[in-house]
């Protein structure tokens, strides 16, 4: 059973809105959230994280939001530009050595 | 350079076939990580290490091994190949403040 889940598999926005992927999860003990992009041909790389504690993280263009009574965050991207076009996945860190992935959101950036 | 390299990028093989797959690393951390990705799913763990005499089995090691050569060295091997062991592998490293940093990954393909 999937336990952190990316229900779009797919997302398009245009240039300079706002875009927002979503992520769920189903184990209220996780405490520790990170988003990753990839883009074709190369590794996921690290965007931002959240633990527990907070309720938002920013980073620039890029915020995270969690809500821990409905088990969900999501990141948003302000503006989002062409070069965000890319799949994002979530993971949660569960533990001292696990990481959860869901199966990622493809995001099109159209200019 | 890239901090977490993977040899090959790219390996078609045949059933029944012996594979290894590299992992270098330069950027310092004990914790190594071996990912398979497939489409529709997230990246699920075969194998992990926290040093060089800690390795451990991930949700889904069965069909593979793996060897630690050094801190720098993770390295994946699939003694017997078979066609549902097609996918796209990682490798990853992760620091103390549990961020991970993926390898461009390996396309392998077991006909």
């Amino acid at each position: 059973d999937q336990q952190v889940k990316q229900n779009s598999p797919s997302l398009s926005v245009q240039e300079g809105r706002i875009s927002i992927l979503n992520c769920d999860y189903t184990n209220s003990m996780f405490d520790y959230f990170l988003w990753y992009k990839k883009y074709p041909a190369e590794g996921p790389t690290f965007l931002i994280s959240i633990s527990s504690i907070k309720d938002k993280n920013e980073d620039g263009r890029f915020t995270v939001f969690l809500n821990k009574s409905a088990k969900h965050l999501s990141l948003h991207i302000v503006p989002s530009q062409p070069g965000d076009s890319a799949v994002y996945f979530c993971a949660a860190f569960v533990g001292t050595y696990k990481y959860i992935f869901g199966t990622g959101t493809r995001l099109k950036v159209l200019a | 350079d890239a901090d977490v390299t993977q040899t090959p990028r790219n390996r078609i093989t045949k059933t029944g076939k012996r594979i290894m797959l590299e992992c270098s690393q330069t950027k310092g951390h004990d914790r190594m990580y071996w990912y398979r990705q497939d489409p529709g799913l997230g990246l699920r763990l075969i194998y992990y290490s926290f040093d060089v005499k800690d390795i451990n089995k991930g949700e889904i090691s069965d069909g593979y091994s793996v060897s630690r050569q050094a801190q720098a060295k993770f390295s994946l091997s699939l003694e017997s190949a078979i066609p549902n062991q097609t996918a796209l592998y990682f490798c990853a490293t992760s620091d103390s403040a549990n961020t991970q940093y993926f390898g461009p990954g390996t396309r392998l393909t077991v006909l």
